[in-house]
């Protein structure tokens, strides 16, 4: 199975300060087809998990731009440009490009 | 915009079996993979297995051989996961979610206790 390894596993930002988060997967997540198979979560509290990038960069629908995915085959970013209080939850990368999917072990964003 | 409700919560026996279906709606249910992802309270996400409705193929994670089920009606739009021989171990929230986990479902809280 792909292994994903993602760091730290806190963070305590003051509001509009940024945020960084890393993930990093043991096996290259770039497919023939020129996709990378790296997504990313967060499960603000009590709700079910919500999709911020995917393919390693692309913002979802409806997600801020201060959300930014970056990086390729087993090394990836998400960045937060200016953190806001809505943005309190757990964050989750998970490779999609080989079965099982496996997900990072999760980030806790708290605010200061 | 598809949108996915599931069934409700359950507590089950130890030894015993469960079924959570997964309703899409607002969406065409042939063109989506129906993937399952399981949280036990507390720690972090878990993908179970998928189906691809259209096809009727469905894939499951290796801890999982022999007692998980997914299947879909496309008649009623509907995916179900089953899980058997559960175990106080698979107390969990258990969710529903399209292609690359794009739309969830609400989450299904499963709780197995003698």
């Amino acid at each position: 199975d792909v292994v994903m390894t993602q760091s730290p596993l806190s963070l305590s930002v003051t509001p509009g300060q940024p945020a960084s988060i890393s993930c990093k997967s043991s096996q290259s997540l770039l497919h023939g087809d020129g996709k990378t198979f790296l997504f990313w979560y967060v499960q603000k509290p009590g709700q079910s998990p919500q999709l911020l990038i995917s393919e390693g960069a692309s913002r979802f629908s409806g997600v801020p731009d201060r959300f930014s995915g970056s990086g390729s085959e087993t090394s990836f970013t998400l960045k937060i440009s200016g953190v806001e209080a809505d943005d309190v939850g757990i964050y989750y990368c998970m490779q999609g490009i080989q079965i099982p999917y496996t997900f990072g072990q999760g980030t806790r964003l708290e605010i200061k | 915009q598809v949108q996915l409700v599931q069934s409700g919560a359950e507590v089950k026996k130890p030894g015993s079996s469960v079924r959570v279906s997964c309703k899409a709606s607002g969406g065409t249910f042939s063109t989506y993979t129906i993937q399952w992802v399981r949280q036990v309270p507390g720690l972090g996400l878990e993908w179970m297995g998928r189906i691809i409705p259209i096809l009727d193929v469905s894939d499951f994670t290796q801890r999982f051989q022999g007692r998980v089920t997914i299947t879909a009606d496309m008649s009623s739009n509907t995916a179900y996961l089953e899980l058997s021989n559960l175990q106080s171990e698979d107390t969990a929230l258990y969710y529903c979610a399209t292609d690359y986990l794009d739309v969830w479902g609400q989450g299904t809280m499963v709780t197995v206790s003698s």
